[in-house]
């Protein structure tokens, strides 16, 4: 297996619901990232765990709040949002932190409404 | 002035033209590299470079550590390989990709 894969693909949400997204891989690779992607931009870090703790949290407000359960998994939960929150949310995985090559996810289209 | 600068910023071109998508960048790194992006999708690691040349398929990328500038060349192109093309560079020991702008190709039949 040499995907990450994140579901849903597609959420929309209102500004009082609680959501998760979820990233997933199977590649024994020990650090996962989760991006914010808006239209015709780079993506932007928010969060990296390496061995699955916390390593980088890029200022993200705590209406994020990430959470990897176990070496393959990574969540983020979403509550009380915003609409500018709205963007395309993107995981990816490597081998180690910063290094190796990555594998991103095919991403989780998220509308706040 | 971007660390990583791509160009061009648009390129149409027609079905098997020969393309080049240039990358410079201004700090010292550890790797670079190539994206691909379909629209409202996902992104797909093309490859990673720290020296020399790589092919994979129609597609080849170099590299020249001296003039910090990379390329990457799409032959016999097609209408699928339409996406935005993102160039990124890995410093030494750090998390952070430092992305280039995207160079948004068009593959018309």
């Amino acid at each position: 297996d040499t995907e990450v894969t994140q579901t849903p693909k597609h959420l929309v949400m209102g500004m009082t619901n609680k959501k998760s997204l979820k990233c997933e891989q199977h590649m024994g690779h020990r650090a996962m990232y989760w991006y914010k992607q808006k239209a015709k931009k780079p993506p932007e870090l928010m969060f990296v765990y390496s061995y699955e703790k916390l390593s980088i949290n890029e200022s993200v407000p705590s209406r994020f709040s990430p959470e990897c359960p176990n070496s393959s998994l990574l969540n983020l939960h979403l509550h009380a949002l915003q609409p500018e929150d709205s963007a395309l949310y993107l995981c990816a995985s490597s081998q180690e932190q910063g290094w190796y090559g990555y594998t991103f996810g095919s991403g989780t289209r998220l509308t706040v409404v | 002035k971007n660390e990583v600068e791509q160009s061009p910023q648009n390129l149409t071109a027609q079905e098997g033209e020969f393309i080049t998508i240039n990358c410079s960048y201004s700090v010292g790194i550890s790797a670079l590299h190539w994206l691909q992006q379909h629209p409202g999708g996902g992104i797909v690691s093309l490859f990673m470079l720290s020296s020399g040349k790589k092919k994979h398929g129609r597609l080849i990328a170099t590299i020249n550590i001296q003039e910090k500038h990379s390329s990457l060349h799409i032959t016999a192109s097609h209408p699928r390989d339409s996406a935005v093309y993102i160039c990124a560079v890995s410093r030494d020991s750090n998390y952070q990709l430092i992305w280039g702008a995207g160079t948004k190709l068009i593959i018309k039949p």
